[in-house]
């Protein structure tokens, strides 16, 4: 079936690294990705990895998946107030479409 | 070109009223994806257009809900008839034709059924 969970809740302190976690059920998914989505705007795509990846990194952003477990985490270094949005995990779905199936989003809390 | 635009931003409406969103998409982006979102959860897919063709639908998209492509270009998304339950942030998205591609969104139309 396709389900993609998060945890709901983070906050953190300004300056600490954040560590968002996703998990996944469709093992054929070939591609994740991380959106963020401020309030009152759209879905802004963060990063992606490719399935045969384990880890990738772009700036303070660092994705790293376990395919075995079906486990991807989103980590954001030297957190910043910018940061406090909601964060959705994402996978491709198989099959020629590329339709995305979505968590429910983790809303990431960020204290001066 | 400006990203993907929608139309309205905000909609209020009463039940049994109709409506019709409009999605400006990025314009080389021959794929125009169609999501709906209620608060506190994700997107969910409701139906995509790779030009004009309608590819896929949902079955979260009942006989109420059209969505058209006429020219490949803009889109259209028609609800018959809404219900409370339509309330909802309406999404579009865009992107080109491939294996992995990224889809851009819109700001989204915000349905309220009063």
């Amino acid at each position: 079936g396709e389900d993609v969970e998060q945890s709901l809740f983070l906050s953190v302190r300004e300056g600490d690294s954040s560590v968002i976690n996703c998990t996944y059920t469709d093992s054929s998914s070939t591609y994740l990705y991380w959106y963020k989505q401020e309030p009152g705007a759209g879905l802004q795509l963060l990063t992606y990895i490719f399935s045969n990846m384990d880890m990738k990194q772009d700036q303070r952003l660092t994705v790293l998946l376990n395919k075995k477990d079906k486990h991807l985490s989103l980590r954001i270094a030297d957190t910043q107030t910018g940061d406090s949005a909601i964060y959705f995990c994402a996978e491709a779905y198989a099959g020629n479409n590329r339709k995305l199936i979505w968590g429910l989003g983790t809303s990431l809390a960020v204290n001066p | 070109d400006t990203g993907v635009s929608q139309n309205p931003r905000h909609k209020i409406t009463k039940r049994g009223q109709n409506v019709t969103f409009r999605c400006d998409p990025i314009s080389e982006h021959n794929r125009l994806y169609w999501y709906r979102q209620t608060l506190g959860q994700g997107p969910e897919f409701l139906t995509y257009f790779q030009n004009e063709a309608q590819l896929e639908k949902s079955r979260l998209l009942s006989d109420r809900f059209s969505a058209e492509r006429p020219k490949g270009s803009f889109s259209t998304l028609e609800i018959q008839r809404t219900e409370q339950g339509d309330s909802a942030m309406y999404l579009c998205a865009s992107s080109l034709a491939g294996v992995n591609t990224e889809a851009f969104f819109g700001q989204g139309t915000r349905l309220t059924v009063v």
